[in-house]
């Protein structure tokens, strides 16, 4: 299993720009987060997706930032227009839910995208 | 909003020493995880505890879930240097969704 799969690992991009992150849950997993990390704010989380559906969006920041599932196997986080304040790691974790199983919705991480906007 | 205080914020040891962190929250979470993290990576899971007043241990480290479901306790014994990183707490509520502490970072001195 390759894991939690995120692109770009790194961006620098000036401000005004579209961002766009991608990742790739593992397979059989039917619950994908997005998390953003700052020094200042810790891990925050932006949104989460259960079966492709938006579960609870409430943690995204503002109309700039949108997530999509299109599938089970995919999921982009955009920022348009990108800001200076937008610069983090960018995380995407994956897990599976096994109803009144424990070890159930254990997250598992991938590495992060490391976005820097000018 | 739901949220947890992680203690605490840093430590800085001698190697061998043992370290003991807390997380807890206003609100009763249904899982409780502790993560760690190392420079340029995401975090990785150390344990999970699923009920009230479990008690897990994974190697030197040892995880309780406070009774109330509103606390949790990370303890590492006989600390070695490649233990650094920055350590979560996160609670789940049954809808799923996990909230992260802020994190405790910690240093070993060999």
């Amino acid at each position: 299993d390759a894991g939690v799969i995120q692109s770009p690992r790194h961006e620098v991009t000036e401000m005004g720009q579209e961002v766009t992150l991608r990742c790739k849950p593992i397979s059989g997993h039917d619950y994908l987060f997005w998390y953003r990390q700052t020094m200042m704010r810790g891990l925050e989380l932006l949104i989460y997706f259960n079966n492709n559906v938006p579960i609870d969006d409430s943690g995204m920041p503002e109309d700039r930032f949108s997530a999509k599932m299109p599938n089970a196997s995919f999921s982009t986080l955009k920022i348009q227009p990108s800001e200076p304040r937008d610069s983090a790691v960018y995380f995407c974790a994956s897990s599976r839910r096994l109803a009144g199983v424990s070890g159930a919705n254990v997250l598992t991480f991938g590495a992060g995208s490391r976005l820097t906007v000018l | 909003g739901q949220q947890l205080n992680q203690s605490p914020q840093s430590m800085f040891i001698q190697e061998g020493e043992d370290v003991s962190m807390n997380c807890t929250s206003s609100s009763i979470f249904n899982t409780w995880l502790w993560y760690k993290q190392e420079p340029g990576e995401g975090p990785v899971l150390l344990i999970a505890l699923y009920k009230a007043g479990e008690l897990t241990s994974n190697g030197r480290l040892t995880a309780q879930f406070g009774i109330t479901r509103k606390d949790s306790f990370l303890n590492i014994s006989a600390s070695i240097p490649s233990d650094v990183g920055i350590y979560f707490c996160a609670g789940q509520s049954n809808t799923g969704k996990l909230i992260f502490g802020q994190g405790t970072t910690l240093q070993v001195k060999p």
